[in-house]
């Protein structure tokens, strides 16, 4: 089945440091992959994504870039702030055959990574 | 535009009896899907609905089960409670689509305590 494995946390990074969270994943398809957000209090927001290889999803200054040779889709950016401190979800979709087409309905979540950034 | 709801935040239980946690998507949403996010588990799927028909179904016992209802809002519902259904359960809408992915918005979830 579908997996997502992501760097254990939580990761405490000084600000304007740069951050790297790494992801890796197993898909029996071709899946799109995502990083989501969860801000404390809040609820999971979408931060990037990417369709196919070599794909770069970018948003608020975080990077991400499909490779399908490494299975991985590791989160960058060059200088974090206070603000950036979250949990960080690594998340694939699989296409699902469906009557019509294809869908990519379900998610599949890495386990998240605490990120805090102090000034 | 309003997000998508969920009721009721937090939600207290014993072993052994029932519970019902709703949500509602956001205007337009067809599809509604169910994650579990359990402490240390992250989050797992649980049930993808779309025009009131079950669309996939997670890992889960039978004893998990849902509908969605002709305004596309959802019920989850768990019955025989056990101390590890304790968990924060998500919803997300989204449109639907037979081309390409469409965006999961998410609820700010209903926190299930089971004692």
């Amino acid at each position: 089945g579908d997996s997502v494995t992501q760097m254990e946390g939580p990761v405490t990074l000084s600000e304007e440091a740069f951050l790297t969270i790494n992801c890796t994943y197993t898909a029996t398809g071709y899946p799109s992959l995502f990083w989501y957000v969860q801000y404390p209090g809040e609820g999971l927001q979408l931060l990037l994504k990417a369709t196919k290889a070599d794909d770069k999803g970018s948003n608020k200054g975080f990077e991400a870039t499909y490779r399908k040779e490494t299975t991985s889709f590791h989160l960058e950016k060059g200088s974090v702030q206070v603000s950036d401190s979250a949990v960080y979800f690594c998340a694939l979709s699989d296409p699902t055959p469906m009557a019509g087409g294809t869908s990519y309905g379900k998610l599949t979540f890495g386990q998240g990574t605490i990120l805090t950034v102090h000034p | 535009e309003a997000g998508v709801t969920q009721s009721p935040t937090h939600l207290i239980k014993t072993r052994g009896q029932q519970a019902t946690l709703r949500c509602s998507p956001i205007s337009g949403h067809t599809s509604v899907y169910w994650y579990q996010q359990a402490l240390g588990l992250g989050l797992q799927f649980l049930l993808w609905y779309d025009e009131g028909e079950e669309r996939n179904r997670g890992n889960f016992p039978p004893r998990f089960s849902g509908r969605q209802f002709p305004n596309y809002s959802s019920e989850l519902n768990v019955n025989a409670l056990e101390l590890e259904d304790s968990a924060l359960y998500l919803c997300a809408s989204s449109l639907f689509g037979t081309v390409g992915f469409y965006e999961q918005y998410f609820g700010p979830g209903t926190r299930l305590t089971v004692t």
